[in-house]
């Protein structure tokens, strides 16, 4: 079921240190993932993406791996800084014809320790 | 860099009275879309515009609710007579073209906190 976000899972890292968020897709048919950096007060910021057909993509500090076998998705985050404390979602596309359908997973909560 | 506008950021409202949540999404974007987020929770998509109308819409998308593109730039989200439960930060969002060079990635504005007392 769903969890509510008071609830939150959380994961508390050393600055500098690497972390990794994972998260579990419900669709097999879903075709386009997103991870979302979230602050306090704010909306959803895009942090990277990757596509069905990929099972890993690298942007600046971060890495994004697909496993479609089990329906997992990670986030990794390298040399942690104190910017990085956020809530970060996943989110799953439903395939729609050209516009999008997001479903979100509930959150993780990232606290980067000086 | 471009950027999905929302106003207000803020609004607080009667119970049953009508509220119009107004977004300036990017200007080359198509797509075009309103979600929403209660407090503590997940993001919830609600509905999906396009060419002029709804492309999909979710369960919460009553029809206490309605989108309209009054012109070439303003996207609204109107709620005709607020419940206390509509109380949540209500995120537009746009994206372009799913055959552009961008991609098909849905970028965010920083929301409307709408408060229904």
């Amino acid at each position: 079921g769903e969890s509510v976000g008071l609830h939150l899972p959380t994961l508390s890292v050393q600055e500098g240190d690497n972390s990794i968020i994972n998260c579990a897709y419900s669709n097999s048919a879903s075709d386009y993932f997103i991870w979302y950096k979230q602050e306090s007060g704010k909306g959803p910021q895009f942090i990277i993406d990757i596509r069905s057909n990929m099972d890993k993509r690298q942007g600046q500090r971060v890495t994004v791996l697909l496993n479609k076998t089990v329906k997992h998705l990670s986030l990794q985050i390298a040399a942690t800084q104190p910017g990085d404390s956020a809530v970060y979602f996943c989110a799953e596309n439903r395939p729609l014809q050209g516009a999008q359908k997001l479903v979100f997973g509930q959150g993780t909560r990232l606290t980067i320790n000086p | 860099e471009p950027e999905v506008t929302q106003t207000p950021s803020h609004q607080v409202t009667q119970m049953g009275q009508e509220v119009i949540l107004r977004c300036v999404p990017i200007s080359n974007h198509l797509y075009f879309y309103w979600y929403r987020q209660i407090l503590g929770q997940k993001v919830e998509f609600l509905v999906s515009f396009y060419n002029n109308e709804i492309s999909e819409k979710s369960e919460i998308f009553d029809d206490q609710f309605s989108v309209e593109r009054p012109d070439g730039s303003n996207f609204t989200l109107k709620i005709r007579s607020t419940k206390l439960e509509d109380s949540a930060m209500y995120f537009c969002a746009s994206s372009p073209d799913r055959d552009s060079h961008s991609g098909n990635t849905i970028y965010f504005g920083e929301g409307s906190w709408l408060t229904v007392v």
